[in-house]
């Protein structure tokens, strides 16, 4: 159990309305992810963080802002919410075994966001 | 282009059958990392594998193996005697160091028939 809980676990909402979904983790990483999942598509990165107030954009970030004002919270909000948004989304951490900067851990996630918007 | 390719959308087997599930990456990068998961019909994401570009060395846990081959760029699954417990969608990931982004196939989906 790598301590990661997203909230809302379901949520559903209009076009246009702003959402904002949650990330947290107990366990103090440094780096955490966002995905999303669609049929056909795997799972695409939206954003990413290496630390508190460093995030970066994934290859599909237009629509999405993060931020990161806590080591244990990483927030996810789409500002005005499209269609195109509903997914499944995931909140991920990397756990690295040696803590060095070229060490890659693996990916732990979350148990995943769905968003449905009307 | 596509980091990792995994051409199989959707994979069937009866029970007891052994099955590869194939993942193709792309990278410029001497050191990187692959990965396996797997998402049962639950929806979790599960780790499996983690390998490093300079361990080709194989893998088997169990019923499951894992065929690393640089030359290929390859780094294909087998489950052997499969079982229904196995049907799942399976992802096979690149992970670049440094940046420490994360390239997902499509994923394969197997189904298990008993």
């Amino acid at each position: 159990d790598a301590g990661i809980t997203q909230s809302p676990r379901h949520k559903v909402t209009e076009t246009g309305t702003p959402v904002t979904l949650r990330c947290h983790q107990t366990e103090n990483h440094r780096y955490m992810y966002w995905y999303r999942q669609d049929p056909g598509h795997g799972l695409r990165l939206i954003h990413y963080s290496y630390g508190v107030k460093d995030t970066d954009k994934g290859e599909v970030s237009d629509g999405y802002s993060v931020s990161r004002s806590k080591t244990e919270d990483f927030l996810l909000t789409l500002e005005s919410a499209t269609s195109s948004q509903t997914s499944v989304y995931f909140c991920a951490i990397s756990v690295h075994t040696s803590g060095g900067a070229l060490d890659t851990g693996e990916l732990f996630f979350g148990e995943g966001s769905r968003l449905t918007v009307l | 282009a596509q980091k990792v390719t995994q051409a199989q959308t959707e994979i069937s087997v009866v029970e007891k059958e052994d099955v590869t599930l194939d993942c193709v990456y792309e990278t410029r990068d001497t050191t990187y990392y692959l990965f396996w998961y797997k998402q049962p019909p639950s929806g979790e994401l599960v780790f499996l594998i983690r390998r490093n570009s300079f361990d080709e060395q194989n893998e088997i846990s169990g019923r499951y193996s894992w065929n690393f081959q640089k030359s290929t760029s390859s780094f294909n699954f087998t489950i052997t005697a499969s079982q229904v417990v196995d049907s799942a969608v399976y992802f096979c990931a690149l992970s670049e160091a440094p940046g420490n982004q994360f390239y997902f196939g499509t994923g394969t989906s197997l189904t298990v028939i008993p």
